[in-house]
């Protein structure tokens, strides 16, 4: 059963403007994660956010974090044509042996 | 370093043969997880090992999906009938501890 609901299920930009894509969970979390899919590959992870942080950065990504609401937000910056690909939020509900719980994803096509 | 190694990468079968898929995860990592991709699911969890045992096969979809792990370089998902709904892309992904999970390019199966 999915955990994590991203929204919108597909996006279309132009290169240079920034994609922002949400995740909504269910249950309390240790950690919430965020991975990258390109066609025909497994999934590649990107950032990882603990439940007691609000803000992260790597590179071109921001990530956000709101227990309160059970909610996070993944943009990436001055999108390039290679961000093209499926984009997933997964969270860790915290308890020793347990599997990261996937949602359904975002795909996001940049157009050049 | 090699990364999660999955084999085959496409197989073609008929409904009613025995498939087996299998995995080596990466050396040192203590996790090894199966999951499921299909458009109308997502990505599903079927089963999962700690050190060679398994924890949690409560994905598993029916008696007729097996997973062993006969020691910590190998796993195998077997699927005894197969049947045409079991179509889809099976990934295996390994971890050590709690980081993040590192995923194979799937075997994408195809069952007539």
């Amino acid at each position: 059963s999915q955990q994590g609901e991203e929204d919108p299920q597909a996006l279309s930009i132009q290169e240079g403007e920034n994609a922002t894509m949400n995740c909504s969970y269910k249950t309390s979390i240790n950690n919430l994660q965020w991975y990258r899919q390109n066609s025909g590959r497994g999934l590649v992870h990107l950032i990882l956010i603990r439940s007691n942080e609000r803000e992260k950065h790597s590179g071109r990504l921001r990530v956000t974090l709101d227990t309160s609401k059970k909610s996070s937000s993944l943009l990436i910056t001055a999108s390039r044509a290679a961000d093209t690909a499926s984009y997933f939020c997964a969270t860790d509900a915290g308890q020793a042996g347990t599997a990261l719980i996937f949602g359904k994803g975002t795909t996001l096509s940049v157009s050049s | 370093d090699a990364g999660v190694i999955q084999s085959p990468r496409h197989e073609v079968t008929e409904m009613g043969q025995e498939v087996t898929l299998r995995c080596k995860p990466i050396s040192g990592h203590d996790y090894l997880f199966w999951y499921r991709q299909t458009m109308m699911r997502g990505l599903e969890l079927l089963i999962y090992f700690n050190n060679n045992v398994p924890i949690d096969d409560s994905g598993m979809p029916e008696d007729r999906f097996s997973a062993k792990m006969p020691n910590a370089s190998f796993s195998t998902l077997k699927i005894q009938p197969s049947e045409p709904r079991d179509s889809a892309v099976y990934f295996c992904a390994s971890r050590q501890g709690f980081r993040p999970q590192h995923f194979g390019d799937g075997t994408r199966l195809s069952i007539l």
